[in-house]
């Protein structure tokens, strides 16, 4: 069965530094996809970025991008040049080929210090 | 406007209550869900839909129901809420573009179930 563990429950990151939060996953599919999402206190889950298996080039979204290690079964999110409103819960998640299932970590609670 | 709503945003009830929590699209997305979440917990699958006669159980849809009354609207039922049932709910659409399905999520319902 896949998983996807998030070994950091909580992060502190001072305004304007990067940060890199960690997501590790196990699973045996070739075809999957990877994907940050953000729960800011609002508590909406808001998609980051999302990243292909089968593409080696790491996706970058602003001042968010990856680190995606397929060997490794490692997709860490970097965010740079921080900001308050950075402030939130992140969610890793895999979901295996074009099925429906998507399958979570338990987040990471990222706090920006001003 | 938002494109995933769900109503009630906050819900308090009492054990043995029969609760209905609602969601609506304007994105025209075929896909519907329903997702819990717990305290620590990522989010876990509760029901899903891949079109309006199409309704399918998810992981923990034990003491839920749920109604496809529209392509735009799905809604979760709770027959007799129980205590253990007190969590963040989230309704979410996703539209198989090619392959790369991404869920979008409604802004979550928070219950409480005494």
């Amino acid at each position: 069965a896949q998983t996807v563990t998030q070994s950091q429950p909580e992060m502190s990151v001072q305004e304007a530094e990067t940060v890199t939060l960690s997501c590790t996953y196990d699973t045996s599919e070739s075809d999957y996809y990877l994907f940050w999402y953000k729960q800011p206190p609002s508590r909406q889950m808001i998609l980051v970025i999302r990243q292909e298996a089968y593409k080696q080039q790491n996706a970058t979204e602003n001042r968010f991008s990856v680190n995606f290690q397929k060997a490794a079964k490692s997709f860490s999110l970097k965010i740079s040049d921080s900001q308050l409103g950075d402030a939130a819960m992140y969610f890793c998640a895999y979901r295996r080929g074009r099925t429906y299932k998507y399958i979570f970590g338990t987040g990471t609670r990222l706090k920006v210090l001003a | 406007d938002a494109d995933v709503t769900q109503t009630p945003r906050n819900r308090i009830t009492k054990t043995g209550k029969r609760i209905m929590l609602e969601c609506s699209q304007t994105k025209g997305h075929d896909r519907m869900y329903w997702y819990r979440q717990d305290p620590g917990l990522g989010l876990r699958l509760i029901y899903y839909s891949f079109d309006v006669k199409d309704i399918n159980k998810g992981e923990i849809s034990d003491g839920y129901s749920v109604s496809r009354q529209a392509q735009a609207k799905f809604s979760l039922s709770l027959e007799s809420a129980i205590p253990n049932q007190t969590a963040l709910y989230f309704c979410a659409t996703s539209d198989l573009t090619g392959w790369q399905e991404t869920q979008y999520f409604g802004p979550g319902t928070r219950l409480l179930v005494l």
